[in-house]
């Protein structure tokens, strides 16, 4: 059973630097979604991919934050220029286009920015 | 906007019941769900609510009631491994797909 994958599993960086996350979702999923955690507070939503196309976007993700899945299977979150607020969980889901659109998430990529 | 509202923190026995609220005020309803997700780990799926009512998944319950903006999740004959972070997430639909969160409640279980 392959579940969704993400990678690195952790990052540190300098502040200003950028780096860039991947997220490998379920094989038969259509749907990626890219949340951020921090600590003791739920997953926000940062944007949704069907298949390549982006189609939405939170107001949480600056134009420092870009997204891409260009082939409608994996999917990469760049953070340019980065800051110590962006510190956080980056946790990518997906699922499939059911009428319960249960989202199924992967570890994880925490970033650190010092 | 989103509200979505639960406990911060609860304690419970092994082997007893646990029940963990959930209230939600948003803009739209399209279905609700709960999440387990333990220190530093993904969340992982327990239940998703729609209708009305108890759904029942072995020791995990999930009810709704959409008039009220509520629901529970129920935890019986608890385990030490059931020690982590509970969380409520609405589906709001009409185009979106995202889930909004609340920000989750801590569970620790005691001996």
């Amino acid at each position: 059973d392959t579940g969704v994958s993400q990678d690195p599993r952790h990052k540190i960086t300098k502040r200003g630097q950028n780096v860039t996350f991947r997220c490998d979702p379920i094989s038969e999923h259509n749907r990626l979604y890219w949340y951020r955690q921090t600590l003791g507070q739920g997953p926000e939503f940062l944007t949704y991919f069907q298949n390549e196309a982006q189609l939405e976007k939170s107001r949480l993700l600056s134009d420092r934050f870009s997204a891409e899945r260009p082939k409608g299977s994996f999917s990469t979150l760049e953070i340019q220029r980065t800051e110590q607020g962006d510190s956080a969980m980056y946790l990518c889901a997906s699922s499939q286009r059911t009428e319960q659109e249960t989202q199924y998430f992967g570890p994880g990529t925490r970033l650190l920015v010092l | 906007g989103q509200n979505i509202d639960q406990p911060t923190e609860m304690t419970a026995t092994e082997g007893a019941i646990v029940q963990i609220n959930c209230t939600y005020q948003t803009s739209g309803f399209n279905g609700l769900f709960w999440y387990q997700q333990h220190a530093g780990e993904a969340p992982t799926f327990l239940s998703y609510n729609v209708l009305d009512g108890l759904e029942e998944k072995g020791r995990f319950s999930s009810f709704l009631s959409r008039s009220k903006g509520y629901s529970y999740l129920l935890l019986k004959e608890l385990q030490m491994k059931d020690s982590a972070s509970y969380l409520c997430a609405v589906y709001s639909g009409a185009g979106s797909y995202q889930l909004t969160f609340g920000k989750g409640t801590k569970l620790s279980v005691i001996p």
